[in-house]
């Protein structure tokens, strides 16, 4: 079963502008995930917070994670064409890491 | 480190036929993943190991599917016998960190694309 949601399914924005994914989830965790899919290609590991966490920072990415709304975003600042992908929000509970169906993002040049 | 290594990258082959999907992962890893994509049902986990052993199988879909490590540098994923609703991509995954005896970030491969005619 899906653990995370992600919110929008699909972003369109301009390169440059700032991009802003949600993932909600049902079940108590103990840490979230965020990965990117390139077009055929394998999963990638972005950034991983804890549940005792409720921000943390990678280079242009920024998580936030609110466990009494049960809820996580990803923010990514100044997008690059080059960011163009798909990003899932993945929970890591009871040993082990459910994904959701991830969010389309299009950074147009 | 070349990362994890996953083979065939693709594969077609006729509903009834035998497919073993191959993966080799990252040297010094202890967990290993093995996912299935869809469309229709994203990224499921389909079985793990640690240290070579199974540790949870609940998500092997039915007895068509079994999952092996002889080693820790390889692992097979087997289908006996195919069908249609079995093609997918199939994703192997390797890690060597538990956050707090949770998963920690995986390395992903590339993934092999099976198409079940």
């Amino acid at each position: 079963s899906q653990q995370g949601e992600e919110d929008p399914q699909a972003l369109s924005i301009q390169e440059g502008e700032n991009a802003t994914m949600n993932c909600s989830y049902k079940t108590s965790i103990n840490n979230l995930q965020w990965y990117r899919q390139n077009s055929g290609r394998g999963l990638v590991h972005l950034i991983l917070i804890r549940s005792n966490e409720r921000e943390k920072h990678s280079g242009r990415l920024r998580v936030t994670l609110d466990t009494s709304k049960k809820s996580s975003s990803l923010l990514i600042t100044a997008s690059r064409a080059a960011d163009t992908a798909s990003y899932f929000c993945a929970t890591g509970a009871n040993s082990k890491l459910t994904f959701g169906k991830g969010i389309t993002l299009s950074v147009r040049p | 480190d070349a990362g994890v290594i996953q083979s065939p990258r693709h594969e077609v082959t006729e509903m009834g036929q035998e497919v073993t999907l191959r993966c080799k992962p990252i040297s010094g890893h202890d967990y290993l993943f093995w996912y299935r994509q869809t469309m229709m049902r994203g990224l499921e986990l389909l079985i793990y190991f640690n240290n070579n052993v199974p540790i949870d199988d609940s998500g092997m879909p039915e007895d068509r599917f079994s999952a092996k490590m002889p080693n820790a540098s390889f692992s097979t994923l087997k289908i006996q016998p195919s069908e249609p609703r079995d093609s997918a991509v199939y994703f192997c995954a390797s890690s060597s960190y538990r956050d707090r005896g949770n998963t920690g970030e995986l390395f992903f491969g590339e993934g092999s694309r099976l198409t079940v005619l």
